[in-house]
């Protein structure tokens, strides 16, 4: 089955860039979410679509942003960069259609800044 | 506001063991979710299970079982006769039902479970 795949795997970074970080959800799932979970600690939501629509937003930093595109995929900015912001990046996707279903994870793109 | 508390932060047993892990929320919602995900040492976070509030039917998968009791806001989780392969952290979740959507999820810090042979 086909499930949530994440791009790239793994990036370094310098502090003050930028990085983009991308999701392609589950075919027919209309909810993207975006994780991070940094060394050790469990993951805090940072923000969510819901058919291209912002749905609700958590702990993200104002140096991040994300959107959902019309193929329902979705990619998370992140510009001036800091070393805190050294974390493993996940993406879930679910479906609201019947009751909805669980978030399947993605396996993650672990992002270093340096 | 919703939280979920895992009082052990770290388990170690013996490979054929039993193990239970612990979970208790909180939540003034009438209408919620309850998850299990586990996240081996490679890192990716695997759906375990999904219970909502109107099920307190324990459930048994194989090795693993369940027990929801919303008397005390709980939500453990035990393995049967463990193997190496069940080390790793295991996360409890939460989620309040917003029209379907359960992917907004209130985390437990984990609990890192190690099954030496």
């Amino acid at each position: 089955a086909a499930g949530v795949i994440q791009s790239p795997r793994h990036l370094i970074k310098e502090k003050r860039e930028t990085a983009t970080l991308k999701c392609y959800p589950i075919p027919r799932h209309d909810t993207v979410y975006w994780y991070q979970q940094g060394p050790g600690q469990d993951p805090q939501f940072l923000i969510s679509f819901y058919e291209k629509m912002q749905s609700d937003k958590g702990s993200i930093p104002d140096r991040f942003s994300a959107q959902q595109f019309s193929d329902y995929h979705s990619e998370l900015n992140m510009s001036s960069l800091e070393l805190g912001d050294s974390a493993l990046y996940f993406c879930a996707s679910s479906s609201k259609g019947a009751g909805g279903t669980e978030a399947f994870f993605g396996q993650g793109t672990r992002l270093t800044v340096v | 506001a919703q939280k979920v508390t895992q009082a052990q932060t770290e388990i170690s047993v013996v490979e054929k063991e039993d193990v239970t892990l612990d979970c208790v929320y909180e939540t003034r919602d009438t209408t919620y979710y309850l998850f299990w995900y586990k996240q081996p040492p490679s890192g990716e976070l695997v759906f375990l299970i999904r219970r909502n509030s109107f099920d307190e039917q324990n459930e048994i998968s194989g090795r693993y079982s369940w027990n929801f009791q919303k008397s005390t806001s709980s939500f453990n989780f035990t393995i049967t006769a463990s193997q190496v392969v069940d080390s790793a952290v295991y996360f409890c979740a939460l989620s309040v039902d917003y029209g379907g959507s359960q992917g907004n999820l209130i985390f437990g810090k984990g609990t890192k479970l190690s099954v030496k042979p």
